[in-house]
């Protein structure tokens, strides 16, 4: 499979607790994207890469969240002291290195926040 | 105002009926449209691009773009009932990340 891939698919955590999302995107994409959906809205963009450097953040994105591409290939996010507001599917993708190009989305990580 | 907006339906068509579904955008400046399908609990996947103004075909779908009036639709023909799902509409404004609307959830009954 040479799509993007996400890990976990589904995560149970409970509020307070700190939890990290892997993203694997499509081997030749230099660009790599995060969003968050929440039930019944659209993808909601959080942050992007080109290559190891991230170019822009939300305002979505509180301190809580970080995200790193260390070496330019796989993408961590991680949420410290999580919220039940967190509860969410966070969307990875990726795409060439072009703003208008296509991005292609991963499978996404079902997150509950209890 | 959103910078994307779509029906939210359900938009219902009868199996073999064309769907078509409809998006309007805010940003007068972006240059790249994109409908995406997503499944309920799935991630969504690409259907189309478009970036010219006028029609862009392939196979049962076919994306129309009007720049001038900020708008941007879908057309299933031939719909079945597995293309039941929420459409996607979404618009890079030319700042490196996607917009998307809330989606038309479309239902195809036999």
């Amino acid at each position: 499979d040479t799509g993007v891939s996400q890990d976990p698919r589904h995560k149970i955590t409970k509020r307070g607790q700190n939890v990290t999302f892997r993203c694997d995107p499509i081997s030749e994409h230099n660009r790599l994207y995060w969003y968050r959906q929440t039930l019944g809205q659209g993808p909601e963009f959080l942050t992007y890469f080109q290559n190891e450097a991230q170019l822009e953040k939300s305002r979505l994105l509180s301190d809580r969240f970080s995200a790193e591409r260390p070496k330019g290939s796989f993408s961590t996010l991680e949420i410290q002291r999580t919220e039940q507001g967190d509860s969410a599917m966070y969307l990875c993708a990726s795409s060439l290195d072009r703003s208008e190009e296509t991005q292609y989305f991963g499978p996404g990580t079902r997150l509950l926040v209890l | 105002q959103k910078e994307v907006e779509q029906n939210s339906g359900p938009l219902s068509v009868p199996e073999g009926a064309i769907a078509s579904l409809n998006c309007t955008y805010s940003d007068r400046v972006s240059q790249s449209f994109f409908w995406y399908r997503q499944y309920s609990g799935k991630s969504p996947e690409l259907i189309m691009s478009i970036y010219s103004n006028g029609d862009k075909e392939d196979g049962r779908f076919t994306a129309q773009l009007n720049k001038a009036s900020q708008y941007v639709s879908l057309l299933i023909r031939d719909s079945q009932p597995s293309d039941s799902a929420t459409y996607l509409c979404a618009v890079n404004p030319h700042t490196d990340k996607l917009i998307f609307g809330t989606g038309t959830r479309l239902q195809v009954f036999p």
